[in-house]
């Protein structure tokens, strides 16, 4: 299995609504990336984990939660967002450390925040 | 920084080459990677090059690396309509155990039949 699953692919919530992303893969990568990309823009990381553990957050507002429950899956929980956190959210993983090879993608989830 | 440039449009006709270009900041990195992104998709890794090579060829896929002055570019040789998409170079940062993955600005191709 070569492949980065996200769940949705589509997702339309009110700004009351909580609601979560998810994220798995089974190629025995331990580190996990979420990243968010507005319409013509690159990718902007948000977190990493590394180990199932929280190595990196990007300063993102705390209305975003990631959670690493296991060594294939990685979560991003919802709360209270606003129209401008309307984007893609796409996950990644790879492998620890240098010679990583690159990052392998998901399709990403098509967020909709009215 | 973490600045990683390139030019935001590129138009070619099908059958001719097409060359994109990035500049990048981090002279430490180890490996430089290319991916294209179709309309309304994720990303896709096309190719990469370990920092220690000047030029790596992947079937229509040439990569030229210039570490002084920290340039790489991407040649597509015999561009088909179904290369039009955004390209995005991107570039290693490391953090001891932890690394993060920072593209470019994306360049769009359009291809012309």
């Amino acid at each position: 299995d070569t492949e980065v699953t996200q769940t949705p692919k589509h997702l339309v919530m009110g700004m009351t609504n909580k609601k979560s992303l998810k994220c798995e893969q089974h190629m025995g990568h331990r580190a996990m990336y979420w990243y968010k990309q507005k319409a013509k823009k690159p990718p902007e990381l948000m977190f990493v984990y590394s180990y199932e553990k929280l190595s990196i957050n990007e300063s993102v507002p705390s209305r975003f939660s990631p959670e690493c429950p296991n060594s294939s899956l990685l979560n991003l929980h919802l709360h209270a967002l606003q129209p401008e956190d309307s984007a893609l959210y796409l996950c990644a993983s790879s492998q620890v450390g240098q010679g990583t090879g690159g990052y392998t993608f998901g399709s990403g989830t098509r967020l909709t925040v009215v | 920084g973490e600045d990683v440039e390139q030019s935001l449009f590129l138009s070619v006709r099908e059958g001719d080459s097409s060359v994109i270009n990035c500049t990048y900041t981090d002279s430490s990195s180890t490996y430089l990677y290319w991916y294209k992104q179709e309309p309304g998709a994720g990303l896709q890794l096309l190719t990469y090059i370990f920092s220690n090579m000047d030029m790596k060829q992947d079937q229509r896929l040439t990569v030229l690396l210039n570490k002084k002055d920290k340039h790489l570019s991407l040649r597509i040789a015999d561009t088909q309509t179904g290369d039009s998409a955004i390209y995005f170079c991107a570039e290693i940062f490391y953090g001891g155990a932890t690394n993060k993955l920072i593209f470019g600005t994306g360049t769009l191709l359009a291809v012309q039949p």
